[in-house]
């Protein structure tokens, strides 16, 4: 079956950094997504990796391994603001968006 | 970005109406349309997949007579909800691919409280 896994909640200081994983193992694979949900809203877009290494942007970077089947997304100087979900979905043979469950990111100040 | 918008934002209805849901691409053309519902503190379920001029896709378990979905233009795809119960309240949120890109853009979703 198809089954992305992420942690379910983290806890992070203001100004620190922090690394959100995710494993996945999809029926054929096509990139690699990460979305930021705050409360109440809909997802928004983050990155996208359909190659193996290191996406920078800005604060944030995203990393892919094929081979490992793993990615995670690097927040770095955490501000208040970045409390928020973060989902990991890989895209399938299909072209099937496959859902994690969301991982909540606390920040503390 | 390419822009995504959904309406209504919120809306509450009484248990056995039908509530219609817009979902529109402001400024690209997209062919294929997702619609997703979420829990409270639960991720995004996959509904259907809409697709323009042609029949809905939807997913295993959702009632394809209960959640009509047409997809009438390249910028618009609705979602009516039909004799809407209360454990349909839910954040129904759409989203689509732009061009020929695999990134998906997300409406701003309309939460629906049905009483």
């Amino acid at each position: 079956g198809q089954n992305i896994d992420q942690p379910t909640e983290m806890t992070a200081t203001e100004g620190a950094i922090v690394q959100i994983n995710c494993t996945y193992q999809t029926s054929g694979f096509n990139g690699l997504f990460w979305y930021q949900q705050h409360a109440g809203e809909a997802p928004t877009f983050l990155s996208y990796n359909v190659l193996d290494g290191l996406e920078e942007k800005g604060r944030f970077s995203s990393f892919l391994s094929r081979s490992k089947g793993y990615s995670y997304l690097l927040l770095k100087e955490l501000q208040m603001k970045d409390s928020a979900s973060y989902l990991c979905a890989a895209l399938d043979s299909n072209y099937q968006l496959i859902w994690g469950a969301g991982t909540k990111l606390i920040i503390k100040p | 970005g390419a822009v995504v918008s959904q309406h209504p934002s919120w809306v509450i209805c009484k248990s056995g109406t039908s509530v219609k849901i817009e979902c529109r691409s402001l400024d690209f053309q997209a062919t294929t349309m997702f619609w997703y519902r979420q829990f409270p503190k639960q991720s995004l379920m996959l509904m259907a997949t809409s697709n323009e001029g042609s029949k809905a896709t939807y997913e295993q378990g959702v009632e394809k007579d209960k959640f009509l979905i047409n997809h009438a233009s390249l910028t618009l795809s609705t979602l009516t909800v039909t004799s809407a119960h209360p454990e349909d309240s839910s954040f129904y949120i759409c989203s689509a691919p732009e061009g020929g890109r695999n990134e998906q853009y997300f409406g701003p979703g309309t939460r629906l409280t049905v009483t």
